[in-house]
């Protein structure tokens, strides 16, 4: 039931590709491909950008891209541009008490 | 296209219940593998999971509140309602209504506004 864990904040170089963590449990992120990611600007509702670990819904950049491994599930933004800039949230199936949970957020800055 | 947005009180006071409709357009609850869920969040805080419900009657609850949630639907009215019982000054926070499908497997693509609900005395 506690929230996913991910880093405060990552930084990046316009160019450079950042990976933003997402750490959970054997029960929710560890046995679940059901890992979702989201953008949100400041002041904006949140934007989704992966589900089901690593697919992109229409219209999301190529830029985007999502991975597992065990308990770990992963954002990785390359070629980083400015309008990047943003908070990035997790969010995973918590499995038997059927329900959702997002992770702690993380701030990613363009250097 | 698909469009939702969240109505409500925007004060409420410690004890009270919380009473939010969200009301969309351009898709319908009636339709196999729709939902529409609930996510929170504190000012300057990180997203908090609520609620979810879908075409099938199917309601999902964040553990951590699920004795003081309700969601139920609308077909007719395109409109889901969360309550929410016995708020506290915690509790406020930006609610924010967003859509989703099976296939998405829990993603929210579509979301409302938000609706900032204070809690105060």
């Amino acid at each position: 039931q506690s929230a996913l864990t991910q880093p405060a904040s990552v930084s990046g170089s316009p160019g450079q590709s950042i990976t933003v963590s997402c750490t959970g449990i054997s029960s929710d992120v560890g046995r679940y491909n059901l890992v979702s990611w989201y953008q949100q600007h400041p002041g904006k509702a949140p934007k989704l950008v992966i589900y089901e670990v690593t697919k992109r819904p229409s219209g999301v950049s190529a830029r985007f891209s999502g991975s597992k491994s065990g308990t770990t599930a992963s954002l990785t933004i390359s070629g980083l541009q400015a309008e990047d800039e943003a908070d990035y949230y997790c969010s995973s199936y918590g499995g038997v008490q059927n329900y959702y949970v997002f992770g702690t957020g993380t701030r990613v800055s363009v250097l | 296209q698909i469009t939702l947005k969240e109505s409500g009180p925007t004060l409420v006071k410690p004890t009270q219940t919380l009473t939010l409709t969200c009301t969309f357009s351009g898709f319908s609850l009636s339709t196999p593998g729709v939902g529409v869920g609930w996510v929170r969040q504190p000012p300057g805080k990180a997203l908090q999971w609520l609620a979810l419900i879908y075409k099938t009657d199917e309601k999902l609850y964040s553990p951590i509140l699920r004795t003081r949630l309700t969601i139920t639907k609308d077909t007719s009215k395109n409109q889901v309602v969360l309550m929410m019982t016995n708020m506290d000054p915690v509790d406020t926070a930006t609610y924010y209504c967003a859509h989703t499908t099976y296939s998405l497997l829990g993603g929210f693509d579509y979301w409302g506004q938000g609706s900032l609900v204070t809690v105060s005395s």
